[in-house]
């Protein structure tokens, strides 16, 4: 079947390290995004990409990297300058061109809490 | 600042009943428009998309109204499953960073 998989679905981290987020996608969509969702909040925008070697920051980039070397993945690093990382974690998928309506679809989300 | 306002609830509603909830917009470009339904500490999933003209999909009714910048929903013959988070999404072009979220309704049916 076809869809995005995200994996850890659940990742504990100690303060100063470094983690690196997975997600997979076999839809064949050039656009992929990365969210973060924090209780009682709406969806905040990351990163995102459109096309494979290139991707944008978008509302709150600051502490997270990505990387796009296939269109297939999307990996995104929390690093340690990330100052309040516990936070559930959505990466999604969507056509991009004429087609592109806004249509989303997302991985089941990883948790990563910082101990 | 695009902006996507809804009331976060809770509505607690007994099941059979009726219920509607709106969402409201700042940009007037906006383009297309999407209600998510997102359960207890699970990923957003499409519901509906929703036109101008209105649309309907079984119990669920969409409505547009562009002059006053919102979008509703309305839910009939509510079931315990309806429970959950509601999600208005708002594209207002652009490319990939055109969607706005908003924070989501959440709604409990009552047996």
């Amino acid at each position: 079947d076809g869809g995005i998989t995200q994996s850890p679905k659940y990742l504990f981290r100690k303060e100063g390290q470094n983690v690196t987020l997975s997600c997979e996608q076999n839809l064949n969509h050039d656009a992929m995004y990365w969210y973060r969702q924090d209780p009682g909040q709406g969806l905040r925008l990351i990163y995102y990409s459109q096309i494979v070697n290139d991707f944008q920051k978008g509302d709150i980039a600051e502490g997270y990297s990505v990387s796009r070397e296939k269109k297939e993945s999307f990996p995104l690093t929390v690093t340690s300058a990330q100052k309040n990382p516990t936070a559930f974690y959505l990466c999604a998928s969507s056509i991009v061109g004429g087609g592109n309506t806004g249509e989303l679809f997302f991985g089941e989300g990883s948790r990563l809490t910082v101990l | 600042r695009k902006e996507v306002e809804q009331d976060p609830g809770p509505f607690n509603v007994p099941e059979g009943a009726t219920v509607a909830f709106n969402c409201t917009y700042s940009n007037s470009a906006s383009q297309s428009f999407f209600w998510y339904r997102q359960d207890c500490r699970k990923e957003p999933k499409l519901l509906m998309s929703v036109y101008s003209s209105g649309n309907e999909d079984g119990r669920f009714t969409a409505q547009l109204n562009r002059a006053s910048q919102y979008i509703s929903l309305l839910i009939r013959d509510s079931k315990l499953s309806d429970s959950a988070t509601y999600l208005c999404v708002v594209y207002s072009g652009g490319g990939a960073d055109g969607l706005t979220f908003g924070k989501g309704t959440h709604l409990i049916i009552q047996p």
